[in-house]
C-alpha cells in the first residue's frame, strides 16, 4: 500500500510569514494526526483528527496554527504568522483505528529565519 | 497527562554486541508501549510494541520487555549491525489507552553500532 504521503518535504520562510504543509493519509484510514518534532526531541502531537472531525487539539497553538481536513482525507497545516521556534519537522501520521498501525509520513522540515 | 522518559539519550555500541534502550513512563493506566526506529530524512517506523496483558515480546533480532509493577519497558537489540544505527523511540498511549489514538513519545536515544 502506498505511505503517508507528505509536501513540500523543505521549506525555508522568514518569521511572521506564513506556510502550509499538506499530507495525503493512507487510503481508508480514519485518523490522522499532526505531530511537530523539534530537533533532538520526540514527536508532540498537535491534533488530531477523526474522518473530518477534531478529536484532540489541545496542543496546537490556535492563535498561530490551523489545521483542517476536509472531506475526511487530504489534511492541511497552517502556520500564521511563523515564529522561529516553529522551526521543526512536521510530520503527520495516520491508522485505521486507534495507535496500532500507525504510519507516518517523511515529514516536513520547516526552518524559520 | 502521560510523562515518558527515555534512556540513554546516546548510544555506541560495536557490531556484533547487544544494545539496550529504557522507557519508564507516569500513567498506571497505559496499556500499549511501541517503540519506533527513526532513520535520517525519514518519519519514524515502528519496529515492536508490546501490550499490558504480557511481559515479553520477540521479534529476530529485537524484543521488548515489560515491568508493570516498575513502570517501565525496554527495547533490547541483540546482534547489532551498522543498519540499526538511527534514533529510536518509546511511547505511551495517555490515561484512556489506545482506543484514544494519541502517543506520548520519550526524548529518543541516538543509536550508533560501529563496523
Amino acid at each position: 500500500e502506498a505511505g503517508v504521503a507528505q509536501s513540500p518535504r523543505y521549506k525555508i520562510i522568514e518569521k511572521r510569514q506564513s506556510v502550509a504543509f499538506w499530507c495525503n493519509p493512507i487510503s481508508g484510514h480514519a485518523t490522522l494526526y499532526w505531530y511537530q518534532q523539534i530537533l533532538g526531541q520526540g514527536p508532540k502531537l498537535l491534533i488530531q483528527f477523526q474522518n473530518n472531525g477534531v478529536v484532540d487539539d489541545s496542543q496546537l497553538p490556535k492563535d498561530r496554527f490551523s489545521a483542517e481536513r476536509l472531506k475526511g482525507v487530504d489534511s492541511t497545516l497552517k502556520i500564521q504568522p511563523a515564529k522561529l521556534e516553529d522551526s521543526a519537522v512536521y510530520l503527520c501520521a495516520s491508522s485505521l483505528t486507534g495507535v496500532r498501525g500507525y504510519t507516518f509520513g517523511s515529514g516536513t522540515r520547516l526552518t524559520v529565519v | 497527562g502521560e510523562n515518558v522518559e527515555q534512556h540513554p539519550s546516546t548510544l555506541s555500541v560495536q557490531e556484533g554486541d547487544s544494545a539496550v534502550i529504557k522507557c519508564t513512563y507516569s500513567d498506571s493506566a497505559s496499556n500499549y508501549f511501541p517503540w519506533y526506529k527513526q532513520e535520517l530524512g525519514k518519519g519514524p517506523q515502528l519496529i515492536i510494541d508490546i501490550r499490558s496483558n504480557v511481559g515479553e515480546k520477540k521479534d529476530q533480532r529485537i524484543a521488548v520487555t515489560l515491568n508493570k509493577t516498575a513502570k517501565h519497558f525496554s527495547l533490547h537489540i541483540t546482534e547489532t549491525q551498522p543498519e540499526d544505527s538511527a534514533v529510536y523511540f518509546c511511547a505511551a498511549p495517555p490515561r484512556g489507552g489506545t482506543s484514544y489514538g494519541k502517543l506520548t513519545f520519550g526524548q529518543g536515544t541516538i543509536l550508533t553500532v560501529h563496523p
